[in-house]
């Protein structure tokens, strides 16, 4: 009964070479987010829709993109992956926008780059 | 005037022990502080949520203690079990304008049996 799925589990791409993240939620919530976390690190807010609205963080790199076709998919794309992007990717949803609104996580994808 | 302080970065108790962990603040616009726990592989979960309106509250073995004027709040787990290893964040975000949550760095826990 997972809500937020993420796939793959684990994921290997090499220095520049395109990658693309997915994430899909059953909870039919309106927002979804993407966060890079590193090892030992907090993780950090890359980009989030609310419904078809796109919202990038100020110091996301332009090497980050997002899609998110339907309500159910999100996808994070990194357009030419570099050795300091691998870390862990986390997909979350929430309800809606605004304080104390629940996150909800998936298990998140592990990126290496070789 | 972003950051949240997380501390310790790890921590390591007896079964049946108190760890506590701490964060800090700067932000007093900041309304809403969660606390999150991620076991290895899985994504954070919501484990309890404090408001400054209350200086503690409660949830089975879990606490939050918040001290408004000092900007500090801190997480105490009672009777601590094996399975309650894992990473703890603290967090913030506040109503008005951004309303995004900022996270601190995390604790490792390690609760021995």
């Amino acid at each position: 009964d997972a809500m937020v799925i993420q796939n793959p589990r684990y994921q290997v791409t090499q220095f520049g070479k395109p990658v693309t993240l997915s994430c899909s939620q059953t909870l039919n919530h309106n927002v979804m987010y993407w966060y890079q976390q590193k090892s030992s690190q907090a993780p950090k807010l890359l980009f989030h829709y609310y419904d078809k609205d796109f919202n990038n963080e100020a110091d996301t790199p332009d090497n980050f993109q997002s899609r998110r076709p339907n309500t159910s998919f999100c996808f994070l794309d990194i357009r030419s992956p570099g050795l300091g992007d691998a870390a862990m990717y986390l997909c979350a949803t929430s309800r809606d926008v605004g304080t104390n609104e629940k996150l909800f996580f998936g298990s998140g994808t592990q990126l290496s780059v070789l | 005037q972003q950051q949240v302080k997380q501390s310790p970065q790890s921590l390591i108790v007896q079964k049946g022990g108190i760890p506590i962990i701490n964060c800090a603040y700067e932000n007093t616009a900041f309304d809403y502080f969660p606390w999150y726990q991620q076991f290895p592989g899985k994504g954070p979960a919501l484990l309890i949520a404090i408001r400054p309106d209350v200086s503690e509250k409660k949830e089975g073995r879990f606490t939050i203690s918040f001290n408004k004027s000092a900007k500090q709040f801190s997480l105490h787990i009672m009777d601590s079990q094996p399975g309650d290893s894992a990473t703890y964040f603290c967090a913030a975000s506040r109503a008005s304008g951004t309303y995004k949550y900022i996270f601190g760095t995390g604790t490792r826990l390690k609760v021995l049996a």
